[in-house]
């Protein structure tokens, strides 16, 4: 079936250090969104990128969509202790009407 | 309402007994979709529910679990015989689904959630 993998699972950095989450799908996107989620609470939107080869950038992190749509990146600069959390990528298949998360990365931060 | 709203919180139940979980969407947001996260995991894909379309059923893992939606307004889950695999909180999400060239174009407001715990 249809699957979204992400990695590292976990990656615990120092504050000021920089965090890159990979994610992978086993079919081609028609677009993909990715989510925070802090410790117990729910996921946040945080962008959709559609496009292939797109980069997109919300201050400190920035947004990759590969050129064959089948994979995107998240990279955080200068981590800061409120960038603690998971983070899911969400795909949304070609031809399907519903997101597949990904296992989502956890990131802890040490200050 | 200002956003996607879930009740009860929290659940405790013991095994065997039925649970019901109430979704209130986004007014106005055709799609709902329930999600089912065990403590430490990902998102798990139960079931979407599109306008007045046939839902999509697909995740959900058994017979034992149902779920009903009135329109575009109020979902509940319905989990029947509750098992101690069960236990997980499960998340309800709504969009407005702008379907554009067959693509999604639209975000999912999350509900905070119901954790349930079977004993």
């Amino acid at each position: 079936g249809q699957q979204v993998m992400q990695i590292p699972q976990y990656q615990h950095v120092q504050e000021g250090e920089d965090f890159t989450t990979y994610c992978n799908s086993s079919t081609t996107l028609s677009n993909i969104q990715w989510y925070k989620q802090r410790p117990g609470g729910h996921p946040v939107f945080l962008i959709q990128l559609v496009k292939s080869g797109e980069v997109k950038k919300q201050k400190r992190l920035t947004f990759q969509f590969g050129e064959a749509k089948k994979n995107s990146s998240l990279h955080i600069t200068a981590t800061q202790t409120t960038d603690v959390g998971t983070y899911f990528c969400a795909g949304y298949p070609s031809g399907t009407y519903k997101y597949i998360f990904g296992t989502g990365t956890r990131l802890k931060v040490l200050a | 309402g200002a956003g996607v709203s879930q009740s009860p919180s929290n659940k405790v139940t013991e095994k065997g007994k039925d649970v019901e979980l109430r979704c209130d969407p986004i007014s106005g947001h055709t799609a709902l979709y329930w999600y089912r996260q065990r403590l430490g995991q990902g998102l798990e894909f139960l079931i979407y529910f599109q306008g007045n379309s046939a839902p999509d059923k697909s995740g959900l893992p058994s017979d034992r679990f149902s779920a009903e939606r009135t329109g575009e307004s109020v979902s509940t889950l319905t989990i029947q015989r509750t098992q101690q695999e069960d236990s997980a909180v499960y998340l309800c999400a709504s969009s407005s689904h702008m379907v554009s060239s067959g693509r999604s174009t639209d975000t999912q407001y999350f509900g905070p959630g119901t954790r349930l715990t079977v004993l």
